[in-house]
């Protein structure tokens, strides 16, 4: 079964600063998808950006990109130049691409971001 | 932008009682979810759906819970008789049948048991 860590409970960022968030995940698996959310007080979980396992080309999403590496199961979330609305709980997710789909989530890193 | 919509926002039940959380997914969408996240905690899969029935559920997923699409755009949970460990926020998500496709949520329906 597919596992996801993220262990960074919470992480502070000055503004306009950058912070990086860690995923680890551990699968069997050579096709996969993995996500970024947040999840601000609002409580909606918003898509950040996503990885195709296949791809080596890390994605970028404006001021968000991620680290993949496929060899040690890592993926981790570059925040650049944090603005206070970036201020939320990160969820890190990992999805098959058989069966389902369901999402594996990791704990959460709650971001926050200092004036 | 389409979004997926829950109702109500914050349900409170007393023990022992029934509730059903509603969710329209995304009009196009054809995999509908539901997932549960206990405060404090991580967000966690209950049930999967796709055409017209379940296509996964986890071990939370017992006897008491079940899931419904009655007429093409509700996507229903029903929770027969709550505990109050049943308490947790519920989403709902959908997804298109491309597998590349990112799970869209909903805001969430935050359940309360007494």
């Amino acid at each position: 079964a597919q596992t996801v860590t993220q262990s960074q409970p919470e992480m502070s960022v000055q503004e306009a600063e950058t912070v990086t968030l860690s995923c680890t995940y551990d699968t069997s698996e050579s096709d996969y998808y993995l996500f970024w959310y947040k999840q601000p007080p609002s409580r909606q979980m918003i898509l950040v950006i996503r990885q195709e396992a296949y791809k080596q080309q890390n994605a970028t999403e404006n001021r968000f990109s991620v680290n993949f590496q496929k060899a040690a199961k890592s993926f981790s979330l570059k925040i650049s130049d944090s603005q206070l609305g970036d201020a939320a709980m990160y969820f890190c997710a990992y999805r098959t691409t058989s069966g389902t789909y369901k999402y594996i989530f990791g704990t959460g890193t709650r971001l926050k971001v200092l004036a | 932008e389409p979004e997926v919509t829950q109702t109500p926002s914050h349900q409170v039940t007393q023990m022992g009682q029934e509730v059903i959380l509603r969710c329209v997914p995304i009009s196009n969408h054809l995999y509908f979810y539901w997932y549960r996240q206990i405060l404090g905690q991580k967000v966690e899969f209950l049930v999967s759906f796709y055409n017209n029935e379940i296509s996964e559920k986890s071990e939370i997923f017992d006897d008491q819970f079940s899931v419904e699409r009655p007429d093409g755009s509700n996507f229903t949970l029903k929770i027969r008789s709550t505990k109050l460990e049943d308490s947790a926020m519920y989403f709902c998500a959908s997804s298109e049948y491309f597998r590349g496709e990112p799970q869209h949520f909903g805001d969430g329906t935050r359940l309360s048991i007494l």
